[in-house]
């Protein structure tokens, strides 16, 4: 079946350092791939998203590009702050039907001064 | 913006009672989604539905309803509250388009006593 493996958090950083979050996924066919973030207190939001092979997608100063070689969609950034503190979901959609997404198990992510 | 309201932020309720979450989006959204969230499992769906009148199960239906009158309010029911359905419920919606593409509401922090 469909499902995202990320890695585990917490994730502790200081500021200004790089950050890489892996996420793997298993789908049949090619599918759809997400980053969302919650930041404390919210709900989810979308970050950014990557709809086929070689797609990369950016906001925020995030990237992540969807490898369909490695089956991977990890999350980058060069330069965190304070504010990016948060728990960070990857997700995926398979294209055919009509199937809702499938999440990642998040990983919180904690940026010091 | 999209808004998503979820009508209780913390509910606080005893086992064996009835419980009803609702939750309302304010822009003609056709997809509508219930999700619970516990520590180290992630984000999983319970019930979602694609129209007025229309529900399908998630990966986790049971101990839940769920009802669709109206294309702007999705209510998830708990019957008969448990312990173990103590946990944070995320709404969320989407355009018809774009599915994967969700906008979630704030979330509600269910206790069952």
């Amino acid at each position: 079946g469909n499902s995202v493996t990320q890695m585990e958090g917490p994730v502790t950083l200081s500021e200004e350092a790089f950050l890489t979050i892996n996420c793997t996924y298993t789908a049949t066919g090619y599918p759809s791939l997400f980053w969302y973030v919650q930041y404390p207190g919210e709900g989810l939001q979308l970050l950014l998203k990557a709809t086929k092979a070689d797609d990369k997608g950016s906001n925020k100063g995030f990237e992540a590009t969807y490898r369909k070689e490695t089956t991977s969609f990890h999350l980058e950034k060069g330069s965190v702050q304070v504010s990016d503190s948060a728990v960070y979901f990857c997700a995926l959609r398979r294209v055919s039907g009509n199937t809702p997404l499938v999440f990642g198990k998040g990983t919180r992510l904690s940026v010091i001064a | 913006d999209v808004k998503v309201t979820q009508s209780s932020r913390y509910l606080v309720k005893r086992t064996g009672e009835k419980v009803f979450l609702e939750c309302v989006q304010d822009m003609d959204h056709e997809n509508m989604f219930w999700y619970r969230q516990d520590p180290g499992l992630g984000l999983r769906l319970i019930y979602f539905s694609y129209d007025v009148k229309m529900k399908e199960k998630g990966d986790i239906p049971e101990g839940y309803s769920v009802s669709r009158e109206k294309k702007e309010r999705f209510s998830l029911i708990l019957e008969s509250a448990s312990t173990n359905q103590t946990s944070m419920y995320l709404c969320a919606s989407s355009t018809g388009r774009r599915i994967g593409e969700l906008f979630f509401g704030e979330g509600s922090r269910l206790t069952v006593l």
